[in-house]
């Protein structure tokens, strides 16, 4: 089955703890991106990769760091992670090309304390 | 730089109604437009896209589109809903910034028995 997987579905922390939130997908897919999701601001991407070893900033990337060391894999990672990182994130993968649908995992609540 | 707006944060309606959502985006190239719905505690699955040619787009469960290139809108519509069409729903626009998508606020569709 076609699918995008994010780990964990919740997580709880502390300020200042790092962490990462995995995604991986099974489509072969060369684009993948996060987006975090807040009440009233739809969906704004954080980072996105066109392929492997290669990275970029999308709207919102500040505290967020990404690396694509394999064509399926995806981590975000929070450094240091602040309140106002509390949110809703999803991991996307999309073949390449502008018309092209894009396939979301379920989401990780982060919420930091 | 492209950029979607959805005019309604939530739309309330009863059981077996009609409903629009109304979506309008800008951008600078030609476009390729997409809804997206989100069901409770689910990610984004896609309802239907506009890529070209006909301007009425059919999508899953009995939802469609229309594309107004000259009021540069892409409304969703619904003749009759259910109240498992109660969800969160996206429009998204694609063509303009690379292989970003970007997305509106969203419409909190709550159907009501």
């Amino acid at each position: 089955e076609a699918q995008v997987t994010q780990n964990p579905r919740y997580l709880i922390t502390v300020t200042g703890k790092k962490l990462t939130v995995t995604c991986s997908q099974n489509m072969n897919h060369e684009y993948m991106s996060w987006y975090r999701q807040d009440p009233g601001l739809g969906l704004r991407q954080i980072y996105y990769s066109m392929n492997v070893e290669v990275t970029d900033k999308g709207d919102v990337p500040e505290g967020y760091k990404v690396s694509r060391k394999e064509k399926r894999n995806f981590p975000l990672i929070l450094e240091s992670p602040s309140p106002n990182q509390t949110s809703l994130y999803f991991c996307a993968s999309r073949r390449q090309g502008v018309n092209t649908e894009a396939f979301f995992g379920q989401g990780t609540r982060l919420t930091v304390v | 730089a492209q950029s979607v707006t959805q005019l309604d944060s939530q739309v309330p309606v009863f059981e077996e109604a009609p409903v629009e959502l109304r979506c309008n985006y800008s951008s600078s190239v030609s476009v390729y437009l997409f809804w997206y719905v989100q069901y409770p505690n689910q990610g984004l699955q896609l309802l239907l896209k506009y890529l070209s040619g006909s301007t009425l787009v059919k999508g899953i469960n009995g939802f469609e589109a229309e594309f107004n290139k000259s009021q540069t809108s892409f409304h969703l519509r619904k003749p009759s809903v259910h109240i498992s069409d109660t969800a969160e729903y996206f429009c998204a626009v694609s063509g303009d910034a690379g292989n970003m998508l970007t997305f509106g606020g969203g419409t909190r569709l709550m159907v009501k028995p």
